[in-house]
C-alpha cells in the first residue's frame, strides 16, 4: 500500500532564510506527487506536483521540489522564507488509479 | 472561476446526533471528493464520486456515514448517529476527471465538533 512519511511535525525558520521540508515515499510504480499548503480554516491549495520529466518542479509562491527516486524522497523547498509562508504543508502520493495518500503534515512557523 | 463551496463552515453537535455536510464544485469538474482531516493529520479519503457514480468508498464508515450526488453535481455526506470520535474538518474537493494525477480544487473545510 502506498504511504508518506513526513519526518518533521513542526520547523520553525526565521525569516529569509531557506526552508526544507521532507518527503518520503512508499509506492509500488511511478507515483505522481505533490505538495499541497493548509493556511488556518482554509482548505488545501496546491503548490507543485510531479508526475514525470524534469525531476526539479517549480511551483507557486517560490517553492520547488525535487523528485529523487533512489531515495523516494520529494523535499520541498524556497531560498528565501517570507512571514506569510507560516502555514501547514501536505505532501501526498497518488497515480492514475489509485487517490491521494496524504502526509500528516509538516507545521511551519516563521519568525522576525 | 468560483471554486468548491461547503456549508456550513462550522458545526458543534451532541454525539447521537445527526448532521449534514454540502458540497459544490467547481463548475464542469465530474469527480467529487469527501475527506475527513482529523487534528495533527493530513485528509483521508472517505468517498470519491464519478459525475453520480460513486468510485472508491473503501474508507467510508458505512454504518453511520452516508453521501449522495444525485445530479452528478453537488454532494451531501451525512454523518448519523455522530461520535466524539467524528470530530475533524470534513473537506471536499473536486477534478475535472478522476485520474489520480489531476489537480484537486478543495473547499475552506466543515469543522465538526461533536460533544
Amino acid at each position: 500500500a502506498q504511504s508518506v512519511t513526513q519526518p518533521d511535525i513542526h520547523i520553525t525558520v526565521s525569516e529569509g532564510a531557506s526552508l526544507e521540508l521532507r518527503c518520503n515515499y512508499s509506492y509500488g510504480a511511478t507515483p505522481y506527487l505533490f505538495w499541497y499548503v493548509q493556511s488556518p480554516g482554509q482548505g488545501l491549495q496546491l503548490l507543485l506536483k510531479y508526475f514525470s520529466g524534469d525531476t526539479l518542479v517549480q511551483g507557486i509562491k517560490g517553492f520547488e521540489a525535487e523528485f529523487k527516486r533512489s531515495q523516494s524522497s520529494f523535499n520541498l523547498r524556497k531560498p528565501s522564507v517570507h512571514w506569510s509562508d507560516a502555514a501547514e504543508y501536505f505532501c501526498a502520493v497518488g497515480s492514475g488509479n489509485t487517490p491521494l495518500v496524504f502526509g500528516k503534515g509538516t507545521r511551519l512557523s516563521v519568525i522576525a | 472561476e468560483a471554486g468548491v463551496a461547503q456549508s456550513p463552515r462550522y458545526k458543534i453537535i451532541e454525539k447521537r446526533q445527526s448532521v449534514a455536510f454540502w458540497c459544490n464544485p467547481i463548475s464542469g469538474h465530474a469527480t467529487l471528493y469527501w475527506y475527513q482531516q482529523i487534528l495533527g493529520q493530513g485528509p483521508k479519503l472517505l468517498i470519491q464520486f464519478q459525475n453520480n457514480g460513486v468510485v472508491d468508498d473503501s474508507q467510508l464508515p458505512k454504518d453511520r456515514f452516508s453521501a449522495e450526488r444525485l445530479k452528478g453535481v453537488d454532494s451531501t455526506l451525512k454523518i448519523q448517529p455522530a461520535k466524539l470520535e467524528d470530530s475533524a474538518v470534513y473537506l471536499c474537493a473536486s477534478t475535472m476527471q478522476a485520474g489520480g494525477g489531476d489537480t484537486q480544487y478543495f473547499g475552506p473545510g466543515t469543522r465538526l465538533t461533536v460533544l
